[in-house]
């Protein structure tokens, strides 16, 4: 069974800090790896992108992925209120190329 | 929000009921796809179709029928449904169905079944 695992929160960040979310994953195949942001009672809207290992940055957001230890996160810099939301990790492996999703984390900004 | 269109945006419906929920993609997009959203839950993958043909069906219960008359416009026909089938339905598409290609998805429609 291919998962995906978030801690389901919620996290609760500053204002003005960095918000770390992170997601693990289980199969070794994975190829592509996104970042959603749902607000609530809203649809996923698609942050991120990363398909190699390091760092991807665009603007306050940079994804993070190791494949080695088979985790992604996203970091987000000068966290604002707006920020709060749901954040859904999503991977796609190399046998189907369907997305997998995990359960999301809810981040919550406090001013 | 407007590359995705899904109506109606909320449905309230009975047990014996038949209602179809409609979605059309303006982003020239090749693959389209069913998704059910319950709260707490990872996002369902229910029906995937790749130029218009059907590519999976996850195990998805009968009284759900999809049809995609073309790559634009996706339907979902739904009938004799049970109170646990109330949830979020949220149809996406995607320039194809490969590794890399991302998913843009619709405002979802709201389903209550009583």
């Amino acid at each position: 069974q291919k998962e995906v695992e978030q801690n389901s929160g919620p996290l609760s960040v500053p204002e003005g800090a960095i918000a770390s979310l992170n997601c693990t994953y289980s199969d070794r195949g994975s190829q592509s790896f996104f970042w959603y942001r749902q607000y609530s009672g809203k649809s996923p809207e698609l942050i991120m992108f990363i398909y190699s290992n390091g760092d991807k940055e665009d603007g306050r957001f940079t994804a993070q992925l190791n494949k080695a230890s088979q985790y992604v996160s996203l970091l987000i810099r000068d966290s604002q209120p707006s920020d709060s939301a749901t954040y859904l990790c999503a991977v796609k492996t190399d046998s189907n190329y369907q997305l997998i999703w995990g359960a999301g984390t809810k981040l919550i900004i406090k001013p | 929000e407007t590359g995705v269109t899904q109506t109606p945006r909320h449905l309230v419906m009975g047990m014996t009921n038949k209602k179809s929920l409609k979605c059309e993609q303006h982003l020239g997009h090749n693959a389209m796809y069913w998704y059910k959203q319950s709260a707490k839950k990872p996002l369902e993958l229910m029906f995937v179709y790749n130029f218009k043909e059907q590519t999976e069906n996850n195990s998805v219960p009968s009284r759900f029928s999809p049809e995609c008359p073309n790559s634009s416009h996706l339907f979902l026909h739904l009938h004799t449904l049970q109170p646990e089938d109330s949830a979020l339905y949220l149809c996406a598409s995607s320039q194809g169905e490969t590794a890399y290609n991302e998913q843009f998805f619709g405002p979802g429609t709201r389903l209550t079944v009583l």
